[in-house]
């Protein structure tokens, strides 16, 4: 199973303002995805970072408030922008390995409590 | 649209008290059913990996299993460190790798 690193763990942010998270794999893999955890709530898909282009939202993600970076196999940001208490939540990065069909690990994630 | 529904929300037992958590999905189609487990302050941890009703996995204590609709997480003899969240998440069909999680249920196992 891959690596994967998470920074920050979590972080106090002022409304208004805008954090970027990263998340960086020990190897190459084909596919790096973003999810937000709610308190009491599912985990929720965000977007697929995708390798050189634009990243995939799911419905009622937009990129606007959730910019995405992926500029390697290794490497992906996801920054929350202009956020506001609502934003609060747990964000972790995922990634699937070279064969389609297997499972996706997870990161520790990052704690995010907007005051 | 998809949907993972877990029961219950949450569970306490006794240390050796074995039981079952439940799983029940709708989406057509299904590309996998994952089991995973999350500490709290951790990230999920992949436990299972369900393709075809009848189908039944292992791993210490647990034994996962899956019919056309559900999924349970048998759990023998559990002992403390077996507590935490137990997530479960269904694949759909298509070309996305997409995963639909569940709410999760919360098992405490008491010494």
């Amino acid at each position: 199973s891959a690596v994967i690193s998470q920074k920050p763990s979590r972080d106090i942010c002022q409304r208004g303002t805008s954090l970027t998270i990263q998340c960086q794999v020990d190897s190459q893999v084909t596919m790096m995805f973003w999810y937000r955890q709610q308190p009491g709530q599912s985990l929720t898909l965000i977007a697929t970072a995708n390798q050189g282009s634009e990243a995939t939202y799911e419905s009622g993600f937009v990129i606007d408030k959730f910019p995405i970076s992926r500029p390697n196999l290794t490497f992906s940001t996801l920054t929350v922008s202009n956020m506001s208490p609502e934003d609060s939540s747990i964000y972790l990065c995922s990634v699937v390995g070279e064969r389609f069909d297997t499972e996706a690990f997870f990161g520790q994630g990052t704690r995010l409590t907007v005051v | 649209e998809d949907q993972v529904t877990q029961s219950p929300e949450a569970l306490r037992l006794q240390e050796g008290e074995s039981s079952s958590l439940n799983c029940s999905y709708t989406v057509s189609g299904l590309r996998g059913l994952f089991w995973y487990r999350q500490d709290p302050g951790k990230g999920p941890e992949f436990l299972f990996t369900l393709y075809s009703a009848g189908e039944e996995k292992e791993k210490e204590r647990l034994k996962a299993t899956l019919t056309k609709k559900e999924s349970f997480l048998h759990i023998t003899a559990p002992k403390p460190e077996d507590s935490a969240t137990y997530l479960c998440a269904e694949r759909s069909g298509g070309s996305n790798y997409k995963l639909t999680f569940g709410k999760g249920t919360l098992l405490t196992v008491n010494p």
